[in-house]
Parts: C-alpha cells; sequence; structure tokens
C-alpha cells in the first residue's frame, strides 16, 4: 500500500490540451513536493508547498496543496511535447521524502 | 557544475555475484542519499547520510545491502550477494542539508540487472 497515491498513472493527451494530476494520502505532510523525471535522469524538483491551501505557478504548471495537507494537484495548461515525463509527487514524513509512484505523461503533437 | 556523479549507469550480473555502486555528492553538500526505482514499487529511499555519517538506513531492504560514506565525495552502495529482484535503477542525490528547505540533486541513477 502507497503512502502517497497518484492518479491517474498515465495519462496521453494532444498537444494544448489541459490535464490535472493528483498526489493523495491519509497522513498529513509538514510539506510536498513536485518532481519531473525524464528517461535516463533522476527526478528535477519543480516546487515546494507548504501551507495548507498554498498554490504555486510555474509558467503553465499550477500546484495546490490541500487545506489539511493530505492531498495536491498539479495543473498544466496547453499541455506541450515537452511536458511529457514522469511526474512525481513527494512528501515530507520526519524528515524522510516519501514519493508517490508517479504519473507518466505523453504529450503528442 | 558537473552535478552528482553516478557509476557505473549500467551493471548487468549474475546472481550471487558482488555489486558495487558508486556516488559522488555535488561539492559542498552534506548529505547524501540512496535511493531505488522499480516499477512495483516506485521510488523508495534506502540510506541517507549526514556529514558522511548513517543517519536512517531503515530502507535497506536486507542485510545483503550495505552503504558506506569513507569521505564527503564519495559514497558506495554494495549488494553481496545480489539476486534478480534486486534488478532496479538505483539514484544517488545529496543536498546542503536535511529538510525540504535544502533541495536533493539527483544523480543519472544506475541501471541494474541480475540475471
Amino acid at each position: 500500500t502507497q503512502l502517497l497515491e497518484q492518479s491517474p498513472q498515465f495519462l496521453s493527451i494532444q498537444e494544448g490540451e489541459n490535464l490535472t494530476v493528483y498526489c493523495n494520502s491519509s497522513s498529513v505532510f509538514s510539506s510536498l513536493q513536485w518532481y519531473r523525471q525524464e528517461p535516463g535522469e533522476g527526478p528535477v524538483l519543480l516546487v515546494t508547498v507548504v501551507t495548507g491551501g498554498e498554490v504555486k505557478k510555474l509558467k503553465r504548471l499550477t500546484f495546490q496543496f490541500g487545506d489539511a495537507r493530505k492531498d495536491s494537484s498539479l495543473h498544466i495548461t496547453a499541455a506541450q511535447p515537452g511536458d511529457t515525463g514522469l511526474y512525481l509527487c513527494a512528501g515530507d514524513l520526519g524528515g524522510k521524502l516519501i514519493f508517490g509512484q508517479g504519473t507518466e505523461l505523453s504529450v503528442k503533437p | 557544475d558537473a552535478g552528482v556523479i553516478q557509476s557505473p549507469r549500467h551493471e548487468v550480473t549474475e546472481m550471487g555475484q558482488e555489486v558495487t555502486l558508486r556516488c559522488k555528492p555535488i561539492s559542498g553538500h552534506n548529505s547524501l542519499f540512496w535511493y531505488r526505482q522499480t516499477m512495483m514499487r516506485g521510488l523508495e529511499l534506502l540510506i541517507y547520510f549526514n556529514n558522511n555519517v548513517p543517519i536512517d538506513d531503515s530502507g535497506m531492504p536486507e542485510d545483503r545491502f550495505s552503504a558506506k560514506m569513507p569521505n564527503a565525495s564519495f559514497s558506495t552502495l554494495k549488494i553481496q550477494p545480489s539476486e534478480p529482484r534486486d534488478s532496479a535503477v538505483y539514484f544517488c542525490a545529496s543536498s546542503f542539508g536535511l529538510g525540504l528547505n535544502n533541495e536533493q540533486f539527483f544523480g543519472p541513477g544506475t541501471r541494474l540487472t541480475v540475471l
């Protein structure tokens, strides 16, 4: 059983579409991070959210931390082929990072 | 900036053999993490060090796994003897310190295949 459940696991969309990826847990996290991983490489940090209800924007990406700090979402507007990759959420639990299984996103031109 | 360096990038070995994975953290970083990534279990923390001292090895799956950090610029993860279920991508990451205020930078990983 994963402490952090991500959905969907796989997502294939056309360029220009919008999408939302979810990261849910029954546990409360002091903070949560989102990473993007490309094939053959390690994950790269996109954002850290700390406060319940917090919203952060990174160009076309919008990240939200749930009010109860148990869940988070990543919304991409007008997806581009360059957004293709594995998106991972990770929660801080006692100083250690716990990762979700990831969402494999494919954006077709 | 060279980033976190891992070697080898790919390792293929037979069951029962000893495997040693190597990591050079980013210069100046004093925290180092070893992760394992598989399709079934995702990305899991195995062990982490702070100032070359192991802090938490609760993620190390079995006694067959061991990790050392003899100095601030080098760490190894050893599997002896290796088993097919150890096949995975192993990542090393480093940061300036512990806690989410200190971003972890990941290496490119070592893809291990145990036949």
